[in-house]
């Protein structure tokens, strides 16, 4: 089974300010890296697909990139609305796989 | 706009089955893949397992002696039983659809509390 590892595990960031937030595989998955947001009591969202495809309607600011092992969301100039966590997955090898989860706090 | 829903009891007895039916609108069934997902309180996600439309399945191996996931193209729905619960599977389970390897479409997740 291939382990997600994210880090932190939590992040107090101030509005406008840049976060970055890494995913490290236990062994290589190509490009299979995928980005969600799960806010509170919602199911996630699907922000980012193969480490770094952008979506239709998810903001700009969001970004990935990466391959292999090591894989880093970014979200450029943090909005009050982007306050909650993030988790990568992979599905590259079965059984897909979670990160632990990034919690993102507005200071 | 494709929309998911999970529908089923909300209290399981320690020892019997779980159940639930993902019903998909806004599309078909046909021609992807559909997982179910879950999410203990206050925890990350845990993947249980996909079906095809065709009825193909994988598991999780950590839950793959207890789980069975099932389609019903013609409802336009699919199934997740989880047999001999414990306090363990108290989550909110999720479905969703697969497209390529990505969860792209999820449904607003369903509370399982396992509990006498």
């Amino acid at each position: 089974e291939i382990v997600l590892t994210q880090s932190p595990d939590f992040q107090s960031v101030t509005p406008k300010e840049k976060v970055t937030i890494t995913c490290r595989a236990s062994q290589s998955i190509g490009s299979s890296l995928h980005w969600y947001q799960q806010k509170p009591d919602q199911s996630p969202k699907l922000l980012i697909k193969y480490a770094s495809q952008s979506l239709s309607g998810v903001p700009s600011r969001f970004s990935g990139s990466g391959s292999g092992t090591d894989f880093t969301l970014t979200i450029n100039s943090l909005e009050a609305e982007d306050a909650a966590t993030y988790y990568c997955h992979q599905s590259n090898s079965l059984p897909q796989t979670f990160g632990g989860g990034t919690k993102v706090e507005i200071k | 706009q494709v929309q998911l829903q999970e529908s089923g009891p909300g209290l399981v007895k320690p020892s019997e089955t779980l159940s639930l039916t993902c019903t998909v609108s806004g599309g078909f069934i046909t021609n992807y893949y559909w997982s179910w997902i879950r999410q203990p309180p206050g925890k990350g996600l845990e993947w249980i397992g996909y079906i095809y439309y065709s009825g193909r399945t994988n598991y999780n191996p950590s839950l793959k002696s207890r789980v069975t996931i099932s389609v019903d193209t013609s409802k336009n729905q699919f199934s997740l039983k989880l047999s001999s619960v414990t306090a363990a599977d108290t989550a909110v389970y999720y479905c969703a659809r697969v497209d390529g390897g990505n969860l792209d479409y999820w449904g607003q997740g369903t509370l399982v509390t396992v509990s006498s």
